[in-house]
């Protein structure tokens, strides 16, 4: 149990394009999920937060207008990423949380390359 | 200073070896706690979750709290080259919905 999908798992896009990427909880309900990015031999660092039918709650010094975060339903998240940049290539990872519980499920990952 | 503290190593053991793995933390209020392992360019698997202070054992798996010290551990008994990854902890308190992680610490076990 506690699966979480992500599509793509890797993407390809030039610069100012746009790339969403989608966050699937396959096997339980997700009342809040998180977006994380990842650069190489780093932690995880917290993008923002997102609760079902709310708007999301963005971390101190993310773009809300760059990074669109929409969780429509318990089990669906997306991450758009606007008018891309080299600089926004990373590894993006989302997790889902059911509701009372404190821990974490996470998705594989997607990486992000912005040409 | 930051909120959880972790020696990112890297660790590097030989086959069969105990492994120890630590965090420490300044919050009073984390009362979830838990361990995750990620491989490389991959997404965080979650280990071990304890609520509050004690001990958890999972299969080679041991989790340890101390809240009193502020000082998680995760014991990995009978080590594997498969166990070779970064192994990240994270605590939350129950008024925030976001974890708090560690930098992680990369483990190598060598055959």
């Amino acid at each position: 149990g506690a699966v979480v999908s992500q599509h793509p798992s890797w993407v390809i896009c030039k610069s100012g394009t746009s790339v969403k990427i989608e966050c699937r909880s396959l096997d339980f309900q997700a009342t809040t999920m998180f977006w994380y990015r990842q650069f190489p031999k780093q932690s995880l660092m917290l993008m923002a937060t997102s609760n079902e039918g709310s708007k999301a709650t963005y971390e101190q010094g993310v773009e809300k207008d760059k990074f669109l975060i929409n969780h429509a339903s318990l089990t669906l998240s997306t991450l758009t990423v606007t008018s891309a940049h080299p600089e926004d290539s990373s590894f993006y990872i989302c997790s889902a949380r059911t509701s009372g519980g404190g821990e974490q499920y996470f998705g594989p990952g997607t990486r992000l390359t912005v040409t | 200073q930051k909120e959880v503290e972790q020696d990112p190593g890297p660790l590097s053991v030989p086959e069969g070896a105990i492994v120890s793995l630590n965090c420490t933390y300044s919050n009073s209020a984390f009362q979830y706690f838990m361990w995750y392992r990620q491989y490389s360019r991959k997404g965080p698997e979650l280990l071990m979750y304890t609520y509050s202070s004690g001990n958890k054992e999972d299969g080679r798996f041991t989790a340890q709290v101390d809240k009193s010290s502020k000082y998680i551990s995760l014991f990995i008994r009978d080590s594997q080259p498969s166990d070779s990854a970064t192994y990240l902890c994270a605590m939350g308190s129950g008024g925030y919905n976001k974890l708090i992680f560690g930098a992680g610490t990369r483990l190598a076990v060598h055959p």
